[in-house]
């Protein structure tokens, strides 16, 4: 089974408007970190949000912040009022606690794409 | 800035031939990654290292292999290079805690003609 799993291919939205990016994921370690990260068509790789399995209130960066819904193992990611500069691939990723290699677990992608 | 330095930035080699890529972690960090991203692909985990042991195996080749040095810096060796080698190599470092998060390199970005 896919540890994390981003259904939305390809996201279209309109300059100033919210979107949302779906990530859900797949763990029974009670301890886990999920993560955000903006790949722009430059090529870096962006830490962009961290929301912690034992968070009881969603993280917000700025304009970012994470719908976190534990009991549907969800982590969308929403950023709000939208730019030009927000055009770019988003990957959702997960860390178990208790996995002791600290693997980190990515889904493939979603690539916003930010409409004047 | 990630903190994490990778050189070098590009590198455009032939087939068959081998290359090193360089990885300097974040300051305090001990676990080491690597990580291969093909044209429009996701991103594919190579191999992880931890204060100078392997710790974690990925999708890594034969042909390609890795090591951290005492200083903790990292290298990652990819050797009779091919055509489908092509791709953006990143490294990343990160604190030991499962709340810390990747902190990437500007990655390297390999052409094999």
């Amino acid at each position: 089974a896919q540890k994390i799993t981003q259904t939305q291919p390809g996201m279209f939205v309109q300059e100033k408007e919210a979107v949302t990016l779906d990530c859900t994921y797949d763990t029974s370690d009670p301890s886990y970190g999920l993560f955000w990260y903006k790949q722009p068509s430059s090529g870096e790789m962006i830490f962009l949000i961290y929301q912690g399995s034992y968070d009881q209130q969603n993280a917000t960066e700025g304009r970012y912040s994470l719908n976190f819904q534990k009991a549907r193992k969800s982590a969308n990611l929403v950023i709000s009022a939208s730019q030009l500069g927000d055009s770019a691939m988003y990957f959702c990723a997960m860390r178990e606690g208790s996995n002791t290699g600290n693997q980190f677990y990515f889904g493939t992608g979603t690539s916003l794409t930010v409409i004047p | 800035d990630s903190g994490v330095t990778q050189t070098p930035k590009h590198l455009i080699t032939a087939t068959g031939q081998r290359v090193t890529l360089r990885c300097s972690p974040r300051s305090g960090d001990l676990s080491v990654y690597w990580y291969q991203q093909s044209l429009d692909q996701g991103l594919q985990f190579l191999i992880q290292y931890y204060n100078g042991e392997e710790r974690a195996k990925g999708n890594i080749l034969e042909r390609f292999s890795a090591q951290q040095f005492p200083d903790l810096h990292s290298e990652l060796n990819l050797s009779s290079l091919e055509l489908g080698d092509s791709a953006l190599y990143f490294c990343a470092s990160s604190a030991s805690s499962w709340r810390s998060p990747l902190h990437f390199g500007n990655g390297t970005r390999l052409t094999v003609t």
